[in-house]
């Protein structure tokens, strides 16, 4: 399997653009997690999706962020306007659960990130 | 308070040198703990996975839960430059997974580690 492919891997961009980030997960996988990285915050998640459907969005900054899953190989996440605040790393993961007690085998694998610079 | 403290450094060491990561929590739900290692420019990917409380090793690598403490470290033995990276703790505790059906994972901001040949 490829893993999870991310893409832009790099995206400049003026303030007050429209940003678009794409995710692929590992196909079978039932959940899909979209985080941000920075020095200062560490690794927050955003959002995630369970069966495409949001689960938990309590990690979204603000309106200017929203995330969708049409179907179970495809999500974006996307910022508009954008604002030199929200320069990070974002990450896709995704992982499956299939119920019961976790195991490693429900671990989340990331993707190589989006790294998204505003000016 | 946040939910998972962990030292950012960076820590360097020569080497072949002990290291020792360590991260504290607050919310004694928590009943699954990793390790995850991230190279530069890279995504994290899972190094270490333990539940509940006592010692796991795999390797050159030990990972140790202290649930009375609200403690958890990773110790790596004979360090080599290739363990140059970041490495985050992660928490998540069986009820979030549960409720969402997912394993939905609270991070450490993670350490830097540089070995040096």
């Amino acid at each position: 399997d490829a893993g999870v492919i991310q893409s832009p891997r790099h995206e400049v961009t003026e303030m007050g653009q429209e940003v678009t980030l794409r995710c692929k997960p590992i196909s079978g996988h039932n959940s899909l997690f979209w985080y941000r990285q920075t020095m200062m915050r560490g690794l927050e998640l955003l959002i995630y999706f369970n069966n495409n459907v949001p689960i938990d969005d309590s990690g979204m900054p603000e309106d200017r962020f929203s995330a969708k899953m049409p179907n179970a190989s495809f999500s974006t996440l996307k910022i508009q306007p954008s604002e030199p605040r929200d320069s990070a790393v974002y990450f896709c993961a995704s992982s499956f659960y299939a119920g019961g007690p976790p195991d490693p085998t429900d671990t989340q694998y990331f993707g190589p990130g989006t790294r998204l610079t505003v000016l | 308070q946040k939910e998972v403290e962990q030292d950012p450094g960076p820590l360097s060491v020569p080497e072949g040198a002990i290291v020792s990561l360590n991260c504290t929590y607050s919310n004694s739900a928590f009943q699954y703990f990793m390790w995850y290692r991230q190279y530069s420019r890279k995504g994290p990917e899972l190094l270490m996975y333990t539940y509940s409380s006592g010692n796991k090793e795999d390797g050159r690598f030990t990972a140790q839960v202290d649930k009375s403490s609200k403690y958890i470290s990773l110790f790596i033995r004979d360090s080599q430059p290739s363990d140059s990276a970041t490495y985050l703790c992660a928490m998540s505790n069986y009820m979030l997974l549960t409720q969402g059906g997912s394993e939905k994972l609270v991070f450490g901001k993670g350490m830097k580690l540089t070995v040096n040949p």
